[in-house]
């Protein structure tokens, strides 16, 4: 089993929905990463955090480390929030991310 | 605004060639890392290095190698390019303790025949 797991893998909706993609890990973190990834390759931060919530516009991000668990929400999705997005932790003591397998999202028009 | 460059997006070899694949950070970053990303894998640490000349393995290390002999350039090397090797390689970049602030390389797409 990975040591982190994202859900879905694929995600398809239509524009203007609310979107939601989790991760759960398994390991003791220091602090957890969501990313985004479009066709082509390159790779951006969208928020680190290592508690409670943090919001960017219309994406906002939690995470319960009780539970071991972080949520990705999309608000108001829009064709161009199309990505494959990506959560990774940084493994406490061991200054290395893990990487989720990554969700790939398509809002459709 | 370019900070993390790699040498090649997109790269054809033949099985047993050695592969180098080039990786520049203009950031002044300590530590730099190539990663490979697979479909339903995600992306996979295969070497870093938090200095110049130093070089710890990742998690896939096998029959990969990689040289850091100046600050800003991290190279990962195939030694004997191989068909399971055929693969999104990433290089990545950030200043010591700073992950929020981690910088990618567009990629490099290798196919080995």
């Amino acid at each position: 089993k990975n040591e982190v797991e994202q859900s879905p893998q694929n995600l398809t909706a239509q524009e203007g929905e609310f979107i939601t993609i989790n991760c759960s890990y398994s390991v003791g973190i220091s602090a957890l990463h969501w990313l985004q990834q479009h066709p082509g390759g390159g790779i951006v931060s969208l928020f680190m955090l290592s508690s409670g919530k943090k919001k960017h516009g219309r994406l906002i991000a939690t995470i319960n480390i009780q539970e071991k668990h972080s949520s990705l929400h999309i608000t108001a999705s829009h064709p161009r929030d199309s990505a494959v997005y990506i959560c990774a932790v940084i493994i406490q003591g061991a200054q290395k991310l893990v990487f989720g397998q990554g969700t790939r999202l398509t809002i459709n028009p | 605004d370019v900070k993390v460059t790699q040498s090649s997006r997109y790269l054809v070899k033949r099985t047993g060639e050695k592969v180098f694949l080039e990786c520049v950070q203009d950031m002044d970053h300590e530590n730099m890392f190539w990663y490979r990303q697979d479909p339903g894998l995600g992306l996979r640490l295969i070497y870093f290095s938090y200095d110049v000349k130093m070089k710890e393995k990742g998690d896939i290390p096998e029959g990969y190698s990689v040289s850091r002999e100046k600050k800003e350039r991290f190279s990962l090397i195939l030694e004997s390019a191989s068909t399971n090797q055929t693969s999104m390689y990433l290089c990545a970049s950030i200043r010591t303790g700073f992950w929020y602030e981690q910088y990618f390389g567009p990629g490099t797409r290798l196919t080995v025949t």
